[in-house]
Formats: C-alpha cells, sequence, structure tokens
C-alpha cells in the first residue's frame, strides 16, 4: 500500500519567495495533519484537517502560513514569502477517524537561503 | 559552529544485546501511545502502540510497556541489531481529542 506522500523531497529557495509543499494522505484516511520538526523544537503540529475541513490551525506559526486541502486527496502548505527560518523539515501525516495510529509522509526538507 | 538545539539522549548498545528507550509522558488523561522510529533523512516510522488499558504489549522483537502511575513507557527491543540505528520517539494522545505530543527522542546507537 503507498503510504503518505510529500513533494517535494527536497527545496532551497531565496528569502521571499514562496514555497508550496504537497501531501497526498493514504487512500481511506479522513485525517490530515502538518508538523515541521526542527532541532530547536522537535516535532511541531502546524495545523490539523478532518474531513477536508481545518479544525486546529493554531499551530501555524503567522500569516505567511497557509494550508488548503481541497479533496481528500490532496493538501498544499504554503508559505509565503519564505524566510531562513522556515527552514525545517515539514511532515505530512494521516490517520483514520476510530482509528488511533498517524502515518508519517518522508517529509519535504526546506531550506530557505 | 554547533548549532544550538535539542540535545538528544544516545543510548549505545552492543549489537545482539537488549535495548530499552524510556519516555516520560506529560498528561495522566492521555489514552493512547506510539512509538515511532525515525532514520536520518526520513519520515518517523510506526513501531508499536499501546492504549491505556493495558500495561504491555508485544511486537516483533519489540515490546511497550505503560506504567500510568508514573507516566512511564518504554520501549524494548530484543536482540537489537545495526538497523535500529535510529532516533525513537514516543507520543501521546490527550484522550477524546486528535492532538498527539511527540517526545524529543532517544537515540540509538548500534555498535557492532
Amino acid at each position: 500500500d503507498a503510504g503518505v506522500i510529500q513533494s517535494p523531497r527536497h527545496e532551497v529557495t531565496e528569502m521571499g519567495q514562496e514555497v508550496t509543499l504537497r501531501c497526498k494522505p493514504i487512500s481511506g484516511h479522513n485525517s490530515l495533519f502538518w508538523y515541521r520538526q526542527t532541532m530547536m523544537r522537535g516535532l511541531e503540529l502546524l495545523i490539523y484537517f478532518n474531513n477536508n475541513v481545518p479544525i486546529d490551525d493554531s499551530g501555524m506559526p503567522e500569516d505567511r502560513f497557509s494550508a488548503k486541502m481541497p479533496n481528500a486527496s490532496f493538501s498544499t502548505l504554503k508559505i509565503q514569502p519564505s524566510e531562513p527560518r522556515d527552514s525545517a523539515v515539514y511532515f505530512c501525516a494521516s490517520s483514520s477517524t476510530g482509528k488511533n495510529t498517524i502515518y508519517f509522509g518522508e517529509g519535504s526538507w526546506l531550506t530557505v537561503v | 559552529g554547533e548549532s544550538v538545539g535539542l540535545h538528544l539522549p544516545t543510548l549505545s548498545v552492543q549489537e545482539g544485546d537488549n535495548s530499552i528507550i524510556n519516555c516520560a509522558y506529560s498528561n495522566s488523561a492521555s489514552d493512547y501511545f506510539i512509538w515511532y522510529k525515525q532514520e536520518s533523512g526520513k519520515g518517523p516510522q510506526f513501531i508499536i502502540d499501546i492504549r491505556s488499558n493495558m500495561d504491555k504489549r508485544q511486537g516483533q522483537r519489540v515490546t511497550v510497556l505503560l506504567n500510568k502511575t508514573v507516566k512511564h513507557l518504554s520501549l524494548q527491543i530484543a536482540a537489537t541489531q545495526p538497523g535500529d540505528s535510529a532516533v525513537y520517539f514516543c507520543a501521546e494522545k490527550y484522550s477524546g481529542t486528535y492532538k498527539y505530543i511527540f517526545g524529543t527522542g532517544t537515540r540509538l546507537k548500534v555498535l557492532a
């Protein structure tokens, strides 16, 4: 079975540029999470969707970050404009309501220079 | 220079020995716990889980123990192999919510 699929795997961009990260959750999963991982703060929840609806975006750092889930099989996390402090690994994860286990993608490694 | 950040505790074990990785969780109302393994350059990979109504659960070469009295979780890996080298995270889920809180992780190094 295909797991959570993220793209791009690696991105290097210049400060001020727009970055779009993409995620395809596991088929049949109706909960989707975006996490950010840094050495300083570990894994942090950015936003949680359930049935394509954003339920909790309290972890989104600031207005430069936005996330969408237009359908059950696709989500994006956008940073505009990007800043060097946004450099991190961004993970998408999904789970199925009623089942507690969440499954992670391989991450998008973002470097903003 | 060295970057300031989380200092991961490291556990070094000889190949073939058993490993025990510990985790203290924060919320006595958490009802579900997961151990993840994260290899360099990869995402966290599910290893084993346990519900709060259990004290112990066994998988293949791995056992998770839950002590709710002291809010402690441990992961035991039997006959540790070089492929077990990774960072291991525990995660707790708050009862009735979707929120998972992750520990900072422990780095396991397997010595040949």
